[in-house]
């Protein structure tokens, strides 16, 4: 079945250390997003990339850094500058960058501070 | 900032009663989507209508948009417990050129069997 993987499922992070969450979609999509929750919050977007070896910040990009070295993978490291990482993080994907196309979501990474 | 804001926030119901939930936003935008998300699980898409619909079915759910008011509401009919979830609108903003889209906080629906 096609769709949108991420993992883990759950992450802990220590002070100080950099986390990598991985998304990897196999629907041959161009575009890759990242979005944090919060509870009883919408989305916010991260980063996003519209092509392969190509990213743009969001709206809450600080803290956080991506690469998209492959079309299939899009990885989210949380830094250690990022001092609130705790949050569901929510990788998706859409055929191309555009608004008149759905977004397809993986089931979420839900990150805490240890 | 976010662009939609959604109204109710929480709305709870009996199971066969309508839910209505609204999106209000601020800017010019494109196109305007709905999504759903079951507690602990990414989103959903559910449907997308354009700037130059005015009402969009699909299945039980039912889509308005008013751009005069910027606003757009999702109504479901004869709802089921299965329905219970979070439900999001997004937009895409003539601001960002159709990149990207623009998420609103949600209504959480409760449908009591």
């Amino acid at each position: 079945d096609g769709g949108i993987t991420q993992s883990p499922k759950y992450l802990f992070r220590k002070e100080g250390q950099n986390v990598t969450l991985s998304c990897e979609q196999n629907l041959n999509h161009d575009a890759m997003y990242w979005y944090r929750q919060d509870p009883g919050q919408g989305l916010r977007l991260i980063y996003y990339s519209q092509i392969v070896n190509d990213f743009q910040k969001g709206d809450i990009a600080e803290g956080y850094s991506v690469s998209r070295e492959k079309k299939e993978s899009f990885p989210l490291t949380v830094t250690s500058a990022q001092k609130n990482p705790t949050a569901f993080y929510l990788c998706a994907s859409s055929m191309q960058a555009r608004g008149n196309q759905p977004q397809h979501f993986g089931d979420g990474t839900r990150l805490s501070i240890l | 900032s976010q662009q939609g804001e959604e109204d109710p926030q929480a709305l709870s119901i009996q199971e066969g009663e309508n839910a209505t939930m609204n999106c209000s936003y601020k800017t010019s935008i494109n196109n305007l989507q709905w999504y759903r998300q079951n507690s602990g699980r990414g989103l959903v898409h559910l449907i997308l209508i354009r700037s130059n619909e005015r009402e969009k079915h699909s299945g039980r759910l039912r889509v308005t948009l008013d751009t005069s008011k910027k606003s757009s509401s999702l109504l479901i009919t004869a709802s089921r417990a299965a329905d219970t979830a979070s439900y999001f609108c997004a937009t895409d903003g003539v601001e960002t050129s159709g990149s990207r889209l623009t998420f609103g906080e949600g209504t959480q629906l409760t449908v009591n069997p």
